[in-house]
């Protein structure tokens, strides 16, 4: 079946420790999204990538970083300098122009 | 700042009602409007999408759009306890190099009663 595989679905950081979230789709889509919902808020875009080897920074990128090596992968690392890291992370997928974006299904992260 | 307003709820209706949720947006330009439902502890699934003024129906499910008012709303016909999720508006600004690039709304809650 093709969709988003987000890993791990809990994740737990301390304090000082930098964390990836793995994000991988199998949809061949080209742009991928790495969002974040805080409880009762809305989804706060953090990075986008519309291809192979370019992102760029959402609303929210300060403390987090992102690499897009392959088309299929875009992995999210929370820093050290993200300060309040503690949040539902999705990541999302859309083929082209006005397509239907596609999630994952979430990783939710706490700090220790 | 553009933003996506829409009412916290929640919103309760009985079985079998219409449920109406409402979603304003500051983005005059704005041409696509999305509308999104997230159960709890789960990701947002798209249940309708409109992009021009008027009526947009999927079985259940209307999507109304008034670019003049900045309005969109989600109508649900004959509400089922399985509908109650909370529901994002989202919408593509003017503005930004990439489609995705959605602004949401903090979502209603929106809970049906048996």
């Amino acid at each position: 079946d093709g969709g988003i595989t987000q890993s791990p679905k809990y994740l737990f950081r301390k304090e000082g420790q930098n964390v990836t979230l793995s994000c991988e789709q199998n949809l061949n889509h080209d742009a991928m999204y790495w969002y974040r919902q805080d409880p009762g808020q809305g989804l706060r875009l953090i990075y986008y990538s519309q291809i192979v080897n370019d992102f760029q920074k959402g609303d929210i990128a300060e403390g987090y970083s992102v690499s897009r090596e392959k088309k299929e992968s875009f992995p999210l690392t929370v820093t050290s300098a993200q300060k309040n890291p503690t949040a539902f992370y999705l990541c999302a997928s859309m083929m082209g122009w006005n397509e239907k974006l596609f999630f994952g299904s979430g990783t939710q992260l706490s700090v220790l | 700042q553009k933003e996506v307003e829409q009412n916290s709820g929640p919103l309760s209706v009985p079985e079998g009602a219409i449920a109406s949720l409402n979603c304003t947006y500051s983005d005059r330009g704005s041409q696509s409007f999305f509308w999104y439902r997230q159960y709890s502890g789960k990701s947002p699934e798209l249940i309708m999408s409109i992009y021009s003024n008027g009526d947009k129906e999927d079985g259940r499910f209307t999507a109304q759009l008034n670019k003049a008012s900045q309005y969109v709303s989600l109508l649900i016909r004959d509400s089922q306890p399985s509908d109650s999720a909370t529901y994002l508006c989202a919408v593509n600004p003017s503005y930004g190099g990439s489609q995705g690039n959605l602004i949401f709304g903090k979502g209603t809650k929106l809970s049906v009663k048996p």
